[in-house]
């Protein structure tokens, strides 16, 4: 059963301020490591689909790191706006083929005014 | 973008009755659909894969007479949900690859979900 982990399960940030969740997964047969922005009562929003060791993405204020041989991808939110308010989602995948993903449970943020 | 429009958003069912859930894809052809389910404070969960015009692959612990899955086109999945219980209550959202190839290096466009409550 592969597992990954995200943490903190929920954080409070200030509006302005910078902050940074992790995912951890594992390290063997990685293929490639995506993030989604899921908010209420809509569907998760792909954010990244990375797939090198060390690869760094960057969309706005969002961007993401990838460590495939120690298993982690951060996500970095710049200048927290209310509407990042969501729940960040990371998911692994392994192998090439027509597979679904493995999902972390989520870190759920909200931005404080 | 790829959309993928699920319905229903939320239904309630008697239980012992079946409860069908659609998945279109609008502007793409979607050769596979993932189903996902998940429990309150868990992660999504994939239950099964289904590919157009074939049988559709359960991953284990999932029943494939309970959970049927028809992916007659391109663009159409369903997940009938058969004589539904209260343990089957939980949230279940569709998934494809945003292309018609499957890779690896594309996003994977997701329904917004179906929240099935059995009583």
């Amino acid at each position: 059963i592969l597992n990954v982990e995200q943490s903190p399960q929920s954080l409070h940030v200030q509006e302005g301020d910078s902050t940074n969740f992790t995912c951890s997964f594992p390290s063997s047969n990685f293929y490639a490591l995506h993030w989604y922005r899921w908010e209420t009562a809509k569907s998760p929003e792909a954010l990244f689909v990375m797939t090198l060791n060390g690869d760094e993405k960057k969309k706005g204020r969002i961007s993401a790191t990838l460590n495939t041989k120690e298993g982690y991808s951060y996500l970095y939110i710049k200048g927290s706006q209310p509407e990042d308010s969501a729940t960040y989602l990371c998911a692994f995948k392994s192998g090439g083929g027509a597979d679904g993903l493995t999902f972390g449970k989520g870190t759920h943020l909200i931005i404080q005014p | 973008g790829a959309v993928v429009s699920q319905h229903p958003s939320r239904v309630i069912c008697k239980s012992g009755t079946s409860v069908k859930i659609e998945c279109r894809s609008l502007d793409f052809q979607a050769t596979t659909m993932f189903w996902y389910r998940q429990f309150p404070k868990q992660s999504l969960m994939l239950m099964a894969t289904s590919n157009e015009g074939s049988k559709a692959t359960y991953e284990q612990g999932v029943e494939k007479d309970k959970f049927l899955i028809n992916h007659a086109s391109l663009t159409l999945s369903t997940l009938t949900v058969t004589s539904a219980h209260p343990e089957d209550s939980s949230f279940y959202i569709c998934s494809a690859p945003s292309s018609r190839e499957v890779s690896n290096h594309y996003g994977y466009t997701f329904g917004s979900g179906t929240r099935l409550t059995v009583v």
